[in-house]
């Protein structure tokens, strides 16, 4: 069945430090990526997303590319700031599949001030 | 509403008792999601509803969990029988009608603690 892989956490990184975390997936469809953020206190809040091969969802600096050769779906951003402090979840849907996200674990990030 | 409403945000219970959650979507958003959320697990499927089809229960981990959708709108997550491996932050999403790439909105949870 389909599934999501992503790196485990915690990760720790000072402000202004470059951010990767890998997420991989498996399908055995063509199915829509996204990254989902959950801030302390908050609800989960889709952060950004790519429906085929070769987008790049992009959104508050954070980019994806949608890689189908590799089948991942990797976050990045260029610069971090204490407010990106969070847990990240990348997932996957297959509409022609059925209806449903399906999550990975999540990714707990810390920036250091 | 502007959100999605999640009650009560948090809620203690005795092993062995029924606790209901209650879920509401967003106005005229047409499917509804509960999936729980346990510490290093990740979010967990539990069920979905859209519109006026059967939902998909598939996720649901045992009978001791159940689920309704009034008039398409609210819905209520019961845990009969509550047991500590239960303990999870229980969270609802909606979505509009469309594919299910538009994305979820979800609510801020409800945290249950079995004691």
């Amino acid at each position: 069945g389909n599934s999501v892989t992503q790196m485990e956490g915690p990760v720790t990184l000072s402000e202004e430090a470059f951010l990767t975390i890998n997420c991989t997936y498996t399908a055995t469809g063509y199915p829509s990526l996204f990254w989902y953020v959950q801030y302390p206190g908050e609800g989960l809040q889709l952060l950004l997303k790519a429906t085929k091969a070769d987008d790049k969802g992009s959104n508050k600096g954070f980019e994806a590319t949608y890689r189908k050769e590799t089948t991942s779906f990797h976050l990045e951003k260029g610069s971090v700031q204490v407010s990106d402090s969070a847990v990240y979840f990348c997932a996957l849907a297959d509409m022609n599949r059925d209806d449903k996200i399906i999550f990975g674990k999540g990714t707990r990030l810390h920036i250091l001030p | 509403g502007a959100g999605v409403s999640q009650s009560p945000s948090n809620k203690v219970t005795e092993k062995g008792k029924d606790v209901e959650l209650r879920c509401d979507p967003i106005s005229g958003h047409t499917a509804l999601y509960w999936y729980r959320q346990s510490l290093g697990q990740g979010l967990e499927f539990l069920i979905y509803f859209q519109g006026n089809s059967a939902p998909d229960k598939s996720g649901l981990p045992s009978d001791r969990f159940s689920a309704e959708r009034t008039g398409g709108s609210v819905s209520t997550l019961t845990i009969q029988r509550t047991q500590q491996e239960d303990s999870a932050v229980y969270l609802c999403a909606s979505r509009r009608a469309g594919p299910v790439e538009y994305g979820y909105t979800f609510g801020s949870g409800t945290r249950l603690t079995v004691v």
